[in-house]
């Protein structure tokens, strides 16, 4: 069964400084797609990046970027000169196709802490 | 702000009970998701609608229900309430239908459900 494994409850990072968020996968389908979203203390989710299955390069955006690994089946995300802003909870995700529709599973998600 | 509005952002209500979630997708967007997140289960799909028909059910308990209507917006129904059902309720959108490869959901505000 498809699955999203995210093992850092929480990180730290000081501003500034590059902070990395692990996640892996597990599928047997050829064609997925992988997606982070940022939930602040607010409660909103914030969709961050997308990352398709047969896309060669690593997806980015602005100050994330997503280091796509296939043979490992991790989609880590990476955030490049952290803010005070970016404390938030952190979920990785991965489409689940049926033929008719499509669902997002979810990680149970990251907890990132950007202290000054 | 992702364009897709829930209402009403916090409802307190009793065991027993029934309530309505109402959500309206960005403009444009034919597909209407539905997810509940809570502490011990975390984010868990519930139902997809495209323009109208339903594509894909997740674990949705057989005391909720849902429905697209003509217009796009989407009502979440919740039925027979009981206490382990306060949750976060997200509705989500996509332009599609989403595919294999999946396709971005834009989330809701939610609406925060407690029953007591």
């Amino acid at each position: 069964a498809q699955k999203i494994t995210q093992t850092q409850p929480g990180m730290f990072v000081q501003e500034k400084e590059a902070v990395t968020l692990d996640c892996t996968y597990d599928t047997s389908d050829p064609s997925y797609g992988l997606f982070w979203y940022k939930q602040p203390s607010s409660g909103e989710m914030i969709f961050l990046i997308y990352q398709g299955s047969y896309d060669q390069q690593n997806a980015t955006e602005g100050r994330y970027s997503l280091n796509f690994q296939k043979a490992r089946k991790s989609a880590n995300l990476v955030i490049s000169a952290s803010q005070l802003g970016d404390s938030a909870m952190y979920f990785c995700a991965m489409s689940l196709f049926n033929q008719a529709g499509t669902a997002l599973i979810f990680g149970k998600g990251t907890t990132l802490s950007v202290s000054s | 702000d992702s364009g897709v509005t829930q209402t009403p952002k916090h409802l307190i209500t009793a065991t027993g009970q029934r309530v309505t979630l109402r959500c309206s997708p960005r403009s444009g967007d034919l597909s209407v998701y539905w997810y509940q997140q809570s502490l011990d289960q975390g984010l868990q799909f519930l139902i997809q609608y495209y323009n109208g028909e339903e594509r894909a059910k997740g674990n949705i308990l057989e005391r909720f229900s849902a429905q697209q209507f003509p217009d796009l917006h989407s009502e979440l129904n919740l039925s027979s309430l009981e206490l382990g059902d306060s949750a976060l309720y997200f509705c989500a959108s996509s332009e599609l239908a989403g595919g294999p490869l999946g396709e971005t959901q834009y989330f809701g505000p939610g609406t925060r459900l407690l029953v007591l």
